[in-house]
């Protein structure tokens, strides 16, 4: 497998711009979450769906961004308007359910960096 | 609500020592799992190693290990024969029902 695979490596986008990061997740997981990592506040839960549905969303920092997840092998993360604070690297990580627990080993991918200039 | 305390920001190490990160959490749980991921300078979250509570035998893969301390709720990692390739943030992550929750990282550095 390729491993969870994530586009684009890296975003440029002015402030006000549509931004939207995508992942495939590895074949057959169950789980998948979107992350944020920044130097300030570490790495940030943002959302995580299971078998497609979003399961917890608390950690989406507002409306201006939302997730889909309209197939097993794919996954969005939108921001609209996009603001020069929303610049981090964005991380996408799928597992399986091992019946455990909704996680358990995650797998990350690459990461998107973003910068809003 | 569960914590993770990684209290070391930096740390370093000559090549082929042994060096010893530090991790607690604060949990009332009794079932969870914990890990350890490597970023390296390409940002690539790796898992190094994980361990199971209710397991009382410490977890090893290769030249890492745990050092499993349940009632202390602690959870370090000793990485032997260090190597070059070993320089990184290291974050050590909590898992009981759902979310992973990250510490704020150690950065280790690898001497030759």
């Amino acid at each position: 497998d390729a491993g969870v695979i994530q586009s684009p490596r890296h975003e440029v986008t002015e402030m006000g711009q549509e931004v939207t990061l995508r992942c495939k997740p590895i074949s057959g997981h169950d789980y998948l979450f979107w992350y944020r990592q920044t130097m300030m506040r570490g790495l940030e839960l943002l959302i995580y769906f299971n078998n497609n549905v979003p399961i917890d969303d608390s950690g989406m920092p507002e409306d201006r961004f939302s997730a889909k997840m309209p197939n097993a092998s794919f996954s969005t993360l939108k921001i609209q308007p996009s603001e020069p604070r929303d610049s981090a690297v964005y991380f996408c990580a799928s597992s399986w359910l091992l019946g455990r627990g909704p996680t358990d080993t995650q797998y990350f991918g690459p990461g998107t960096r973003l910068t809003v200039l | 609500a569960q914590t993770v305390t990684q209290s070391q920001p930096e740390m370093s190490v000559q090549e082929a020592e042994t060096v010893t990160l530090s991790c607690t959490y604060d949990t009332s749980e009794s079932d969870y799992y914990l890990f350890w991921y490597k970023q390296p300078p390409s940002r690539q979250m790796i898992l190094v190693i994980r361990q199971e509570a209710y397991k009382q035998q410490n977890a090893t893969e290769n030249r890492f290990s745990v050092n499993f301390q349940k009632a202390a709720k602690s959870f370090s990692l000793k990485i032997s024969d260090s190597q070059l390739g070993d320089a990184a943030m290291y974050f050590c992550a909590y898992r009981s029902t759902d979310k992973l929750i990250f510490g704020t990282g150690t950065r280790l550095q690898v001497f030759p």
